[in-house]
């Protein structure tokens, strides 16, 4: 069975600081793992994904997350929040087939001008 | 070139109604996914569709069902409607032989049920 856990519901930093958003994950089998934000009244929108090869993958707008796979974790960081930064974060872990997505319960992202 | 689009965007219902909502793939995409977003939670996989059936399904009673049409276009049906259906409905749509699992989400229709 497959599950993430994404700890903190909600996470404030201000405006310039690092962002960190942490997801761990149960696989039985090697993961595949994703990142989506969501913007208020919107759908997702995918900003990076681990499937093979490189750990540390990079995404859109300046995110970037590592796969440790001892850790089991794919935390997802910025150097440098913006205001724009302000959203819903969502881990996801999918199987090698990509048939289904277990999504986390998310992370809140507040930017504090 | 036009994302995935679901209609309709707000809907409201009564208990024990039923309900239908629409979803259309991003172009070249075969496959269609169904998702229930509660508040405050995360997505939860209802069914995915290929070929015009039902190819896996997540932990959802059968009040719950779909089709796709020969367009790959998508219907996901609620009966019986209660009032813990409330939620955002998102449908999601990938490329044939999309083994990197990539999928692209439409905007959603929000479902309330009174």
């Amino acid at each position: 069975a497959q599950s993430v856990t994404q700890l903190g519901s909600h996470v404030s930093v201000s405006e310039g600081a690092l962002v960190l958003l942490r997801c761990n994950y149960s696989s039985s089998v090697p993961p595949y793992l994703f990142w989506y934000v969501q913007y208020p009244n919107q759908g997702l929108q995918l900003l990076l994904k681990y499937t093979t090869g490189a750990t540390l993958v990079k995404g859109i707008n300046g995110f970037e997350a590592e796969f440790k796979k001892s850790e089991t974790s794919f935390h997802l960081t910025k150097p440098s929040a913006h205001m724009s930064d302000a959203a819903e974060y969502f881990c996801a872990v999918s199987e090698n087939t990509g048939n289904q997505f277990y999504f986390g319960t998310g992370t809140s992202l507040t930017v504090i001008p | 070139d036009a994302g995935v689009t679901q209609s309709p965007t707000h809907l409201i219902k009564t208990r024990g109604q039923q309900v239908t909502l629409r979803c259309s793939p991003k172009s070249g995409h075969d496959t269609v996914s169904w998702y229930q977003q509660a508040l405050g939670q995360g997505p939860q996989f209802i069914f995915q569709y290929y070929e015009e059936e039902e190819r896996q399904r997540g932990n959802f009673p059968d009040r719950f069902s779909g089709h796709q049409f020969p367009n790959y276009s998508s219907e996901l049906n609620v009966n019986a409607l209660l009032l813990g259906d409330s939620a955002l409905y998102l449908c999601a749509s990938s490329p044939t032989g999309s083994f990197l699992g990539e999928q692209y989400f439409g905007p959603g229709t929000r479902l309330t049920v009174t």
